[in-house]
C-alpha cells in the first residue's frame, strides 16, 4: 500500500496565524489527493479535492499545493472554528488510505 | 443535497458480526454513478477505508479486512450496509458512511458517525 506521511501530527497557533500541514506519499499519486476536516460529532467535511481545488462553500483561507509525492495544506489566517484535526487521502488506486492527522489547537 | 445516517448496535461481543446500516436521503442508490464507502476511526487513531460498492454492483474491499468485510445494498430502502465478522477489540471504532462521485470527488459527503464498541 502507499503509505501518507502527515506532519506535524498536532500543532498549537495563535488566532489570524498562517497554519501549514504536509503530507508525503511513498509514492507518485500524481494530485489524487485531499483534505479533509474532521469536527468530534460532526461529519467530516472535504475542504481540498485534486490537490489543489477549494471545494465548493469552503473558505478561502484554506487552499493546498503540490503533486506527485509533496503536498501542503495552510491555513492562511486561522480562526477559532478551524480549531479539528485536519487529514490528507490519496486516491490513486486501492486501497485508498489517509494520513495520521493533524490536530489543531489555538494558543 | 445527499445527506447520510449510519445506524446500528452500539456494542457488540467478541467474536460476533458487527452490522451497520447507511440510511441515504436526497439521492437514490438505485440512479445515478456513485461509489458508497465505509471508513472507520479507532478511538486515538487514524481514518481507514473499508471498502465501497459501485452502483453498477460491483464491490471493493480493503485488502486488511476482505476476509471479514461484506458490503451490500437496500435499494428498496435506499440503505447501504456494513458486515464485519469476527470482531475483536480492534474493531472498536467511529464508523462512518461517506459518498464519492467518480472522478470528480472523493467522499464528498458523509455521515455523522456511530460508535462500535467491541466488549464482552
Amino acid at each position: 500500500d502507499i503509505q501518507m506521511t502527515q506532519s506535524p501530527s498536532s500543532l498549537s497557533a495563535s488566532v489570524g496565524d498562517r497554519v501549514t500541514i504536509t503530507c508525503q506519499a511513498s509514492q507518485d499519486i500524481s494530485n489524487y489527493l485531499n483534505w479533509f476536516q474532521l469536527k468530534p460529532g460532526k461529519a467530516p467535511k472535504l475542504l481540498i479535492y485534486r490537490a489543489s481545488n477549494l471545494e465548493t462553500g469552503v473558505p478561502s483561507r484554506f487552499s493546498g499545493g503540490g503533486f506527485g509525492t509533496d503536498f501542503i495544506f495552510t491555513i492562511t489566517s486561522l480562526q477559532p472554528e478551524d480549531i479539528a484535526t485536519y487529514y490528507c487521502q490519496r486516491y490513486d488506486s486501492l486501497p485508498l488510505t489517509f494520513g495520521g492527522g493533524t490536530k489543531v489547537e489555538i494558543k | 443535497q445527499v445527506q447520510l445516517q449510519e445506524s446500528g448496535p452500539g456494542l457488540v461481543k467478541p467474536s460476533q458480526t458487527l452490522s451497520l446500516t447507511c440510511t441515504v436521503s436526497g439521492g437514490s442508490l438505485s440512479s445515478g454513478s456513485y461509489y458508497w464507502n465505509w471508513i472507520r476511526q479507532p478511538a486515538g487513531k487514524g481514518l481507514e477505508w473499508i471498502g465501497r460498492f459501485y452502483t453498477s454492483g460491483s464491490t471493493d474491499y480493503n485488502p486488511s479486512l476482505k476476509s471479514r468485510v461484506t458490503i451490500s445494498v437496500d435499494t428498496s430502502k435506499n440503505q447501504f450496509s456494513l458486515r464485519l465478522n469476527s470482531v475483536t477489540a480492534a474493531d472498536t471504532a467511529v464508523y462512518y458512511c461517506a459518498r464519492t462521485i467518480p472522478g470528480s470527488r472523493e467522499f464528498d459527503s458523509w455521515g455523522q458517525g456511530t460508535l462500535v464498541a467491541v466488549s464482552s
